[in-house]
């Protein structure tokens, strides 16, 4: 089976920095993804990790160490629209289907 | 270059008959997948189809539940006799080629009454 663990909720201020940490363990990776959803909406890819790294995109940026199961979202210069729930999935094999953690309700405040 | 589409977006059903949900992918994709969204609780996959073929069910409950991708037409997930467990937001997500980003559409949100 796979595990995925990341934190249920967040805050932080408008303007900030905030890193959403997974956690996953998991034979046959095949890379790791970050969409948004906003409530009531459908997810939102943000980014996708396959190799050890980091890949940046604009505001945000992922993160993944292989050998320790483990990838970060960060996302700078916080704004309003970016409360929104965070969901790391994990993909295994050749099927493309993803494994999804339960989500981080990120709150933004002012 | 619309999206992956759903209808419909929300349904209401009462409980012992039969939902079904629809799912038409972006252009140029071929390959669909379900996922069902419980409140409070991570999405989970139910099922990938490709054209006319079902690649992956593991994620289906083994009574019920149908999918299937036609030629021609949407993929459609039939959920037979309902029950209030089965309320949810239905997601499906398509990709063009192997190895591709998923791209979901907007949900259905099931209500069994």
């Amino acid at each position: 089976g796979q595990n995925i663990d990341q934190p249920t909720e967040m805050t932080a201020t408008e303007g900030a920095i905030v890193q959403i940490n997974c956690t996953y363990q998991t034979s046959g990776f095949n890379g790791l993804f970050w969409y948004q959803q906003h409530a009531g909406e459908a997810p939102t890819f943000l980014s996708y990790n396959v190799l050890d790294g980091l890949e940046e995109k604009g505001r945000f940026s992922s993160f993944l160490s292989r050998s320790k199961g483990y990838s970060y979202l960060l996302l700078k210069e916080l704004q309003m629209k970016d409360s929104a729930s965070y969901l790391c999935a994990v993909r295994k094999g050749g099927g493309n289907k993803l494994t999804f953690g339960t989500g981080t309700q990120l709150k933004v405040e002012l | 270059n619309a999206g992956v589409m759903q209808n419909p977006r929300h349904l209401v059903r009462r409980r012992g008959q039969e939902a079904r949900l629809r799912c038409s992918p972006m252009k140029g994709h071929s390959h669909v997948y379900w996922y069902r969204q419980l409140p409070e609780e991570g999405l989970k996959f139910m099922v990938y189809l490709q054209k006319e073929n079902i690649i992956d069910e593991s994620g289906m409950p083994k009574e019920r539940f149908s999918a299937e991708f036609p030629k021609e037409g949407p993929s459609i997930l039939r959920i037979q006799q309902v029950v209030r467990g089965d309320s949810a937001a239905y997601f499906c997500a398509s990709r063009r080629a192997p190895e591709d980003t998923q791209y979901f559409g907007p949900g259905t949100r099931l209500t069994v009454l």
